[in-house]
């Protein structure tokens, strides 16, 4: 039992390049979600799901782009990637009442 | 929107107790929980509550609840440097509701 995987753990990116990060999650939760965290910040919602085929924008969508794959995977894709990007990026899955189960993370750097 | 407020830090010595304070807006919130994250890594669930409880013990962990005025509190005893992370605080009414996150508690244990 992994829980919540992630991939990749770091990546650096030129300004305009795309990439994907991936997730997965092994507990059979229906709820997964994207965040990213910034020093100061906290965690922002970028896109959550709530269940298979069914994607929704969080506070800060702008410049990403999300695929639930299917009941295990939920990937978020930067098409056209900036500085302002650069952060700390976490996925979660949650159980309806035991909350949320997070992802290593994925730090990115866009230069 | 719901808020969730928590200072931002905490710092102990080596073996006092330890108390994390947050505060919610959301008075129909049913599960209220405390997340801790180490340097370099994903949050991970603590603990949490149901709203109808008062109190919830765990080894070194006491979380209290005061649901009027919608308080709620995570004390660790005899705190270890191994303590020392950032401590959120969430709460959620479930089902399909997305969980907010308060921006998080450094807390720094002093040998």
């Amino acid at each position: 039992n992994a829980g919540v995987t992630q991939t990749p753990k770091f990546q650096v990116l030129k300004t305009g390049q795309s990439m994907t990060l991936q997730c997965a999650q092994d507990m059979n939760h229906n709820s997964m979600y994207w965040y990213r965290q910034d020093p100061g910040m906290g965690l922002r919602l970028i896109y959550y799901s709530a269940s298979e085929g069914t994607t929704d924008k969080g506070e800060v969508p702008n410049g990403y782009n999300v695929s639930r794959l299917n009941k295990r995977e939920f990937s978020l894709r930067l098409e056209s990637a900036a500085p302002s990007q650069t952060s700390v990026y976490f996925c979660a899955s949650e159980d309806s009442t035991m909350g949320q189960f997070f992802g290593p993370g994925t730090r990115l750097t866009v230069l | 929107g719901e808020d969730v407020e928590q200072s931002l830090f905490l710092s102990v010595r080596e073996g006092d107790s330890s108390v994390i304070n947050c505060t919610y807006t959301d008075s129909s919130s049913t599960y209220l929980y405390w997340y801790k994250q180490e340097p370099g890594a994903g949050l991970q669930l603590l603990t949490y509550i149901f709203s109808n409880m008062d109190m919830k013990q765990d080894q070194r962990l006491t979380v209290l609840l005061n649901k009027k005025d919608k308080h709620l509190s995570l004390r660790i005893a005899d705190t270890q440097t191994g303590d020392s992370a950032i401590y959120f605080c969430a709460e959620s009414k479930g089902g399909s509701y997305i969980p907010t996150f308060g921006r998080g508690t450094s807390l720094i244990v002093h040998p």
